[in-house]
């Protein structure tokens, strides 16, 4: 079974700079989760996806952060304009259904904002 | 607003030593909690899951409880050898409409030595 796959592996960009990841979950995992993890903390959720939809973005600074998960499948976390505070590691998890409990995360893409 | 503290943030121990990470939780309403591993560079890896009517789970050399009341949970690792070397991170989520949204602890790093 091929794992989450997150594109690129690091990225650096200026601050006000505008930013995108993507994220391929493992094929037939309903449920999809963007989480930012900064250096020395442990992960915090974005975003969760259930299909297409959102379940819950509470945590997620709409002002510059979007994301999307069109068709249900790929997803893209976007930063525009990106905060020397946003410099961390974006990690993509997916699972079959919220209620599983079993996740597999992606490798992460490394920002850094200079 | 829930909180994980995990103690020690970091831990050095010679090849051999049976050792203990401690998680706590702010809300002890957990409803699920996992321990995960992550190495450098890498995403994290789910080791033991103990879902809302379960206290303890084993796998291997590596036993955690969870002590609900409290909201406290520990991971045990026997018998430590080098490639045990790692982040090791708790997570719990508080089911019902939460399921899925895990909040994790800051972290333990791990170094076993030779």
């Amino acid at each position: 079974e091929a794992g989450v796959a997150q594109s690129p592996r690091y990225k650096i960009i200026e601050k006000r700079q505008s930013v995108a990841f993507w994220c391929n979950p493992i094929s037939g995992h309903a449920t999809l989760y963007w989480y930012q993890q900064i250096l020395g903390q442990g992960p915090k959720l974005l975003i969760q996806f259930q299909n297409n939809g959102v379940v819950d973005d509470s945590q997620l600074p709409k002002d510059r952060f979007s994301a999307e998960r069109l068709k249900g499948v790929d997803s893209t976390l976007k930063i525009q304009p990106a905060k020397l505070e946003d410099s961390a590691v974006y990690l993509c998890a997916s699972s079959l259904t919220a209620g599983t409990y079993r996740y597999t995360f992606g490798s992460g893409t490394r920002l850094t904002v200079v | 607003k829930q909180e994980v503290t995990q103690i020690p943030a970091a831990l050095s121990v010679p090849e051999g030593e049976n050792l203990v990470l401690n998680c706590s939780f702010t809300d002890s309403a957990i409803y699920n909690l996992q321990w995960f591993r992550q190495d450098p560079g890498k995403g994290l890896t789910s080791l033991l899951l103990i879902q809302s009517s379960q206290r303890e789970q084993t796998s291997g050399r590596l036993n955690a409880s969870l002590d609900k009341s409290s909201g406290r949970s520990t991971l045990y690792i026997a018998a430590s050898q080098p490639g045990d070397s790692a982040t090791y991170l708790c997570a719990g989520d508080a089911g019902g409409t939460s399921y899925g949204k895990l909040t994790f602890g800051q972290g333990t790093i791990l170094t076993v030595h030779p």
